[in-house]
């Protein structure tokens, strides 16, 4: 199982929009209804940002969106603000129980 | 409010066997699936297996041969021992519950493990 790609990086001004793309297979991200984001801060525990592709847990700004076409899947911050500086990763339903995750990317706040 | 807490030996030698645990407090341990999950030193993340009570635990196919997950329900607690370790094995380790159909929606604090002679 492949890791799913991500771009290494991004980068947008306070108040701006930044989209992260997240490509796999018809094997993972392609087959199911199933990708979740993460944020995490240097040194801490992910935090879950969206799950099934585009559904919010309580206590997530409405800033995050996410989507998906076909094997990718993509993670929408707008109005980017300073604390939204960290590492995003994504991850897909595999089958058989298992998951996969995204290469990483690291979204800097200018 | 739910929270896990882990802990486990953070420095071991080729060959030996890593051994977390994490321990679920504030809600119940029934009825979710629990996660271990790795990420080595300025890497991305890796899923390595599941339990859930009364059920079987999955693993990751290339950890399978030296993997094991296990719950506790009267302790609320997983674990996980991962055998014959390399350097390779060097991460920090996350317990996290669930997968399907929501997410990791809960993670424990992370446990540094170094692998090195």
């Amino acid at each position: 199982q492949s890791a799913l790609t991500q771009p290494p990086s991004a980068s947008g001004s306070p108040g701006q929009s930044v989209t992260i793309s997240c490509t796999g297979t018809s094997s993972d991200v392609g087959a199911y209804n199933y990708v979740s984001w993460y944020q995490q801060h240097p040194g801490k525990a992910p935090t879950l940002m969206i799950y099934e592709v585009s559904k919010r847990p309580s206590g997530v700004p409405d800033r995050f969106s996410g989507s998906k076409s076909g094997n990718t899947a993509s993670l929408t911050v707008s109005g980017l603000q300073a604390e939204d500086d960290a590492d995003y990763y994504c991850s897909s339903y595999a089958g058989s129980n298992l998951y996969v995750f995204g290469t990483g990317t690291k979204v800097t706040v200018l | 409010q739910v929270q896990l807490q882990q802990w486990g030996t953070g420095l071991l030698k080729p060959s030996e066997t890593l051994s977390l645990t994490c321990a679920v407090y504030g809600g119940s341990f029934s009825g979710y699936y629990w996660s271990w999950i790795r990420q080595p030193p300025g890497k991305g993340l890796e899923y390595i297996g599941e339990s859930i009570h009364g059920g079987s635990a999955n693993y990751k196919p290339s950890l399978k041969s030296r993997l094991t997950i296990s719950l506790d329900t009267s302790e609320n607690q997983l674990s996980l021992k991962l055998s014959s370790v390399t350097a390779a094995d060097t991460a920090v380790y996350y317990c996290a519950r669930g997968g399907l159909p929501g997410g990791f929606d809960l993670w424990g604090q992370g446990t540094m493990v170094t692998v090195s002679s």
